[in-house]
């Protein structure tokens, strides 16, 4: 079935530093990929997508790449903010998943000033 | 636009009672879907609606159940709660007019079962 894999965090870093998350995916079809972001106490809001291979989502400065050739979506940001601290999920939809989402497991990142 | 509401945020039950949680989607949404959060098990797909009628489900058992209005609103219900049952549970609107679209979250109900 369906799956996504994330990096296990939690992931610290200092302010300005650069983000990478690691995501790659199993899809039973040609899935649309997404970047969900966790803030403390609050539900899940859509960071930025991608719906076919090599288009790239982009959103308050992250940036995902889909590559379908390595089954990837990997979350980048050249300088973090401490604002930037939350969670960060990893979600396929497609005809496996009857279009409904499939999450990694999420990585939390703190960020420190 | 509002985004998606969800009503009561907090609950405190008691093991073997139920419970009803509500969902109003972004107006104009018309796809529901639910999501159970836990530590343990992350984010897992509970179930969807669609124009009242639920087109999937996920791994649960029948304690768990919902159900759509004609305005879209969506309430699932869980009955015989045990402690597992402990967990956010989270509602997401779509206006699914493609076969995948992205999905709005709204803040969440925090279920705790004593």
């Amino acid at each position: 079935g369906d799956s996504v894999t994330q990096m296990e965090g939690p992931v610290t870093l200092s302010e300005e530093a650069c983000l990478t998350i690691n995501c790659t995916y199993t899809a039973t079809g040609y899935p649309s990929l997404f970047w969900y972001v966790q803030y403390p106490g609050e539900g899940l809001q859509l960071l930025l997508k991608a719906t076919k291979a090599d288009d790239k989502g982009s959103n308050k400065g992250f940036e995902a790449t889909y590559r379908k050739e390595t089954t990837s979506f990997h979350l980048e940001k050249g300088s973090v903010q401490v604002s930037d601290s939350a969670v960060y999920f990893c979600a396929l939809s497609d005809v496996g998943s009857q279009g409904n989402l499939i999450f990694g497991k999420g990585t939390k990142l703190s960020v420190k000033p | 636009k509002a985004g998606v509401t969800q009503t009561p945020r907090y609950l405190i039950k008691t093991r073997g009672q139920q419970v009803t949680l509500s969902c109003s989607p972004i107006s104009g949404h018309r796809s529901v879907s639910w999501y159970q959060q836990t530590p343990g098990q992350g984010l897992q797909f509970l179930f969807e609606y669609f124009s009242e009628t639920q087109r999937n489900k996920g791994n649960f058992p029948g304690r768990f159940s919902g159900r759509q209005f004609s305005n879209s609103r969506s309430e699932m219900n869980v009955s015989t709660l045990e402690l597992g049952d402990s967990a956010l549970y989270l509602c997401a609107s779509s206006y699914k007019q493609g076969f995948v679209d992205e999905q709005y979250f709204g803040p969440g109900t925090r279920l705790t079962v004593t």
